[in-house]
């Protein structure tokens, strides 16, 4: 079964709108969650690694500011993309992790369109 | 991470055995490889990973060179739902950072 729901699975929203994505580990306790996005035709890129408890360490790159991530439980973390804007528009996908060499496990994705 | 080089793109028949390459040569002693895949669209799907020895589940089989710097993930009996990225990845730096190169495409063709 699914080990990771990652929810919404598709958003289109108006330009500066805020949307936030919500990533649930099912069966285990994920002391890390990644976040990744991935443009068309293009490998993933690391976002964001949280650990349960703690600040978000972010990618060179990547405004912490303009993409928030709150990992407040050993089951939740969520990514919110504050005043959205058309080049934010991409795949985003998160993914959890138990201890430290277990794999990940992803979600399904979100497909974020910005108009 | 400990650089990963794969082909870009393979091909395979429909029944036939898939053998995806992976160089990881500046791996350190104590670190996995793990082997992932994306069907399109959707979120990437774990498949296997090891450390020294050969691994074998129900979906692939994972042969480690004694040196550890290199790796092939075999498909034992492609099918067309094989069809997909194959990302090959070596974490480092205590795990806490885990970044994916281009993968391979592998198109299985009937």
């Amino acid at each position: 079964g699914a080990v990771v729901s990652q929810h919404p699975s598709r958003v289109i929203c108006k330009s500066g709108t805020s949307v936030k994505i919500e990533c649930r580990s099912l069966d285990f306790q994920a002391t890390t969650m990644f976040w990744y996005r991935q443009f068309p035709k293009q490998s993933l890129m690391l976002m964001a690694t949280s650990n349960e408890g703690s600040k978000a360490t972010y990618e060179q790159g990547v405004e912490k500011d303009k993409f928030l991530i709150n990992h407040a439980s050993l089951t939740l973390s969520t990514l919110t993309v504050t005043s959205a804007h058309p080049e934010d528009s991409s795949f985003y996908i998160c993914s959890v992790r138990g201890v430290l060499e277990q794999p990940q496990h992803f979600g399904d994705g979100t497909r974020l369109s910005i108009l | 991470d400990a650089k990963t080089t794969q082909p870009t793109s393979m091909d395979c028949a429909e029944g036939r055995a898939a053998n995806l390459p992976c160089n990881h040569s500046t791996i350190s002693g104590n670190e996995y490889v793990y082997w992932y895949r994306q069907i399109h669209s959707q979120g990437p799907q774990y498949i296997i990973h090891g450390l020294k020895n050969n691994e074998t589940n129900e979906m692939a089989s994972l042969i480690i060179t004694e040196d550890r710097k290199s790796s092939t993930l075999i498909l034992p009996h492609a099918t067309l739902r094989d069809t997909a990225v194959y990302y090959c990845i070596a974490p480092s730096g205590g795990y806490q950072k885990v970044t994916f190169g281009i993968g391979t495409k592998l198109q299985v063709i009937p």
